[in-house]
């Protein structure tokens, strides 16, 4: 099993759409969650920090399974400029400061 | 968050050549990473980079073919050495945030032909 496995894309929606990433992960160890954002022959960029409790910014929605291991990212009204690779990232191990990167996950918004 | 350079921003070389990268960070900072992304794939990691030790180098990943150099808690440098056509990728620097996040230099496009 992959360490960070994510959807495969990718995910064609229209401008206004509601659009759901799910990512799982295999250390139950984890401890730190994020998603990032990566446009095309760009640095990954961090969106969102993922916690127990869920956290929301705006538009994104970040939730965290930990007894299925499992990481959603849900964005709302979806515009043109979210289009983009998202990719789950993991730090595996809470004493080392390593991320593991999930292969991302591509959303095309159209008009 | 930090703000990160990375030089040069691209480079063609031939192969068997060896070229260095540069990171710069606008702040002090204890660890720093160097990724490489190859052609439609996700970040893997090469190595982490403290300074005043010597990096530490992930599986795969050698010091003979990706020296690294980390002078002072504000720069860094990987060598690709040696360079073959697989070597061609984005070579990107990063360094850690407050909870563990890892933010990233704008990458270094290698192509070698």
């Amino acid at each position: 099993r992959k360490e960070v496995e994510q959807d495969p894309g990718p995910f064609n929606v229209p401008e206004g759409a509601t659009v759901a990433f799910n990512c799982t992960y295999s250390n139950s160890a984890s401890q730190s969650f994020f998603w990032y954002r990566q446009d095309c022959r760009k640095e990954p960029k961090l969106l969102m920090s993922v916690y127990s409790s869920g956290n929301e910014d705006g538009r994104f929605t970040a939730q965290l399974n930990r007894a299925s291991q499992y990481i959603s990212l849900l964005i709302r009204d979806s515009k043109l400029s979210d289009s983009a690779t998202y990719l789950c990232v993991v730090n595996p191990d809470s004493g080392y400061s390593t991320l593991t990167f999930g292969k991302g996950t591509m959303l095309l918004v159209s008009p | 968050s930090a703000v990160i350079s990375q030089k040069p921003s691209r480079d063609i070389c031939q192969r068997g050549t060896s070229l260095t990268i540069q990171c710069q960070v606008d702040s002090q900072v204890t660890m720093m990473f160097w990724y490489r992304q190859q052609p439609g794939q996700s970040l893997t990691l090469i190595a982490t980079a403290n300074q005043g030790s010597e990096a530490t180098y992930e599986s795969g990943f050698v010091i003979d073919k990706f020296p690294i150099s980390r002078p002072n808690l504000t720069f860094s440098t990987l060598t690709v050495s040696n360079m073959s056509p697989e070597d061609s990728s984005i070579y990107l620097c990063s360094v850690e945030g407050p909870s563990g996040e890892q933010y990233f230099g704008p990458g270094t496009r290698l192509t070698v032909t």
